[in-house]
């Protein structure tokens, strides 16, 4: 598997709580995401990065905020986490653009919202 | 926005029956992608179809990309309970660099 570290793997929190998910990779590609899973949806991009300080919106990205000051680490926050962000988080990495790369994911963040 | 659809959500088989989940785009893709997530894990890639009416084998999976590039499909022949899991494709959606838009996947369960 490739290497990538997400952090917290569980997390129980209330509403309105700042809430921070960590990725790291130690493959040194250039791309990184952010999806969350929840049943009946699928995967659904969040944000991603292209580059260091390079980041984009995604499908979801609504109550959500991303960071990437260094190659391998991509984070994400929830400034003010709601029910509705309850969710499994997936960090994945591709080394190119991902939809002409494999995207390789983490092990995903269970988060609860209270 | 594109839509990429997938068709069955779920599908319980007999060990030993085949297996065969389908995806519809909106629009033509440039490619597609397929990938697996066993139950509690997380998604791992298979295979990337970049040709029209590309077929590729891996073992007993079988993946074809439709030759108007708008559909896809996985067939697995002779189930086994290692094939349990979800099935995704992936295709390019919108956005400055073309980022995957999944299906809501295909839950395979498979009885001994």
């Amino acid at each position: 598997d490739a290497g990538i570290t997400q952090s917290p793997r569980h997390k129980v929190t209330e509403t309105g709580t700042p809430v921070t998910l960590r990725c790291h990779q130690t493959e040194n590609h250039r791309y990184m995401y952010w999806y969350r899973q929840d049943p009946g949806h699928g995967l659904r991009l969040i944000h991603y990065s292209y580059g260091v300080k390079d980041t984009d919106k995604g499908e979801v990205s609504d109550g959500y905020s991303v960071s990437r000051s260094k190659t391998e680490d991509f984070l994400l926050t929830l400034e003010s986490a709601t029910s509705s962000q309850t969710s499994v988080y997936f960090c994945a990495i591709s080394d190119g653009a991902g939809y002409n790369q494999p995207q390789h994911f983490g092990d995903g963040t269970r988060l609860s919202i209270l | 926005g594109q839509q990429v659809m997938q068709i069955p959500q779920y599908q319980h088989v007999q060990e030993g029956e085949d297996f065969t989940t389908y995806c519809n785009s909106s629009t033509t893709l440039s490619n597609i992608q397929w990938y697996k997530q066993r139950p509690g894990g997380h998604p791992v890639f298979l295979i990337q179809l970049v040709k029209s009416g590309e077929v590729k084998k891996q073992k007993r999976l079988t993946f074809q990309f439709g030759e108007a590039k708008k559909n896809s499909s996985l067939h697995i022949t002779a189930t086994q309970t290692t094939d349990v899991g979800t099935y995704f494709c992936a295709g390019v959606g919108g956005g400055s660099q073309g980022n995957l838009i999944f299906g809501k996947g295909t839950k395979l369960s498979v009885k001994p």
